[in-house]
């Protein structure tokens, strides 16, 4: 059964600051892997999606990259921004390409 | 493009009432999903339909939720009789053709029971 482990559970970091975001996984047979943003009272909203046979995704500040024989992947967030603040979700789909698999994600507060 | 849409918002209810939540995907997308997000915890899906046939509901509790597809467009989910344990906010989600791809949420209905 894959399971997804996001550290740390929570991190608050001053404005400006770059930061690393770590997810790991289980079965390292997967499809894909992807990230999403989580704001309070709101849906979730898709950041990145990592094909399996890539190593990274950039979008904007927001560099993914993919380690699957370790099972692992980070997120990484430059020059962040109090607008940044929001839980981040990992989720992993596995090579039968069934279903999405959580993390519990990663709760980030952004001061001014 | 209009995004995926729920309702209510906001249910609260006592135990072992029943309650219903409504979800009109983004128009075209063939997958539609529900997730429940217990406060703390990532989303873990309960069915996924493809169009308006059931493709994974391995961990839908049957014995009291059940869904239905209308004619592979929108979607209803219900709890008949609800628990305490059912507090949670419910996804919906939508993607075009199945689950290795960007999937679409909406705002989820946050559901207490007392």
């Amino acid at each position: 059964k894959q399971e997804v482990t996001q550290i740390p559970a929570a991190l608050s970091v001053p404005e400006g600051e770059n930061l690393v975001l770590n997810c790991s996984f289980t079965d390292s047979a997967i499809y894909n892997l992807q990230w999403f943003r989580q704001d309070p009272g709101k849906g979730l909203t898709s950041l990145l999606l990592i094909q399996s046979s890539q190593r990274e995704q950039t979008s904007g500040r927001l560099n993914a990259s993919l380690d699957k024989s370790s099972g692992r992947s980070t997120l990484y967030i430059a020059a962040s921004q109090p607008g940044d603040s929001a839980t981040y979700l990992c989720a992993v789909v596995e090579t039968s390409g069934s279903r999405l698999t959580f993390g519990e994600g990663t709760q980030l507060t952004v001061n001014p | 493009e209009a995004g995926v849409a729920q309702s209510p918002r906001y249910k609260i209810i006592e135990k072992r009432q029943s309650v219903a939540f409504w979800c009109n995907p983004i128009s075209g997308h063939a997958t539609l999903y529900w997730y429940q997000q217990i406060l703390g915890q990532g989303p873990k899906l309960l069915i996924q339909f493809q169009n308006n046939g059931v493709v994974d509901d391995s961990q839908l509790p049957k014995d009291r939720f059940s869904a239905e597809r209308l004619k592979g467009v929108d979607s209803t989910l219900k709890i008949q009789p609800a628990k305490l344990e059912d507090s949670a906010v419910y996804l919906c989600a939508s993607s075009w053709t199945g689950p290795a791809e960007t999937q679409y949420f909406g705002p989820g209905t946050r559901l207490l029971v007392l």
